[in-house]
């Protein structure tokens, strides 16, 4: 079956780096995404990641895949309080439905 | 460009109620799917569409229906609307192989 787990929970202070983690189960994932909610509003796709890459970069966001370990992270340099959301993984095969875990919520410090 | 489109963007139904949500994609989007946000979790899948036709139902019960219309544009039904039924319903629509761009939602409320 298939299971995204991610923290709940990261603070950090502005101008650091954030570093979101997700683990997923399904080994026929094909594609990883990284989304942005913001309160009140809906899903903002940040990047994703085809399964057979190890890292993309994206500006300030860093994706690293560890297809082994089917671990996910989404590195965020020079973290600014409007970064401050709840930010979603989520997996699909060949493009299909989403499959999401429950979201960790940043909070940047000033 | 307009992103993907949703209507309304609240609404509040008594229990055994029938609602129907809309959803416009992007233009040129053949695919469009729907997700239930329940407050505090991550988005569930409910359906995908794509050229009209079902490719995928989430583990939702009967009452929960959709269909595709020839320019693409979706709809959502659910029948015999029930308190755990409230939500932000979430449409995606997505062009080949990139992601999937979501719609701000329509936020749900049954008393």
């Amino acid at each position: 079956g298939e299971d995204v787990e991610q923290s709940l929970f990261l603070s950090v202070r502005e101008g650091d780096s954030s570093v979101i983690n997700c683990t997923y189960t399904d080994s026929s994932s094909t594609y990883l995404y990284w989304y942005k909610q913001e309160p009140g509003a809906g899903l903002q796709l940040l990047t994703y990641i085809f399964s057979n890459m190890d890292m993309k970069q994206d500006q300030r966001l860093t994706v690293l895949l560890n297809k082994k370990d089917k671990h996910l992270s989404l590195r965020i340099a020079d973290t600014q309080t409007g970064d401050s959301a709840i930010y979603f993984c989520a997996e699909s095969i060949a493009g299909n439905m989403l499959t999401f875990g429950g979201g960790t919520r940043l909070m940047v410090k000033p | 460009d307009a992103g993907v489109t949703q209507s309304p963007t609240h609404l509040i139904k008594t229990r055994g109620q029938h609602v129907t949500l809309r959803c416009s994609p992007i233009s040129g989007h053949k695919s469009v799917s729907w997700y239930q946000q329940v407050l505090g979790q991550g988005p569930q899948f409910i359906f995908q569409y794509y050229e009209k036709e079902e490719r995928g139902r989430g583990n939702f019960p009967d009452r929960f229906s959709a269909r595709q219309f020839p320019n693409y544009s979706s709809e959502l039904n659910v029948n015999a609307l029930l308190l755990g039924d409230s939500a932000l319903y979430l449409c995606a629509s997505r062009h080949d192989r990139d992601g999937y761009t979501f719609g701000s939602g329509t936020r749900l409320t049954v008393v």
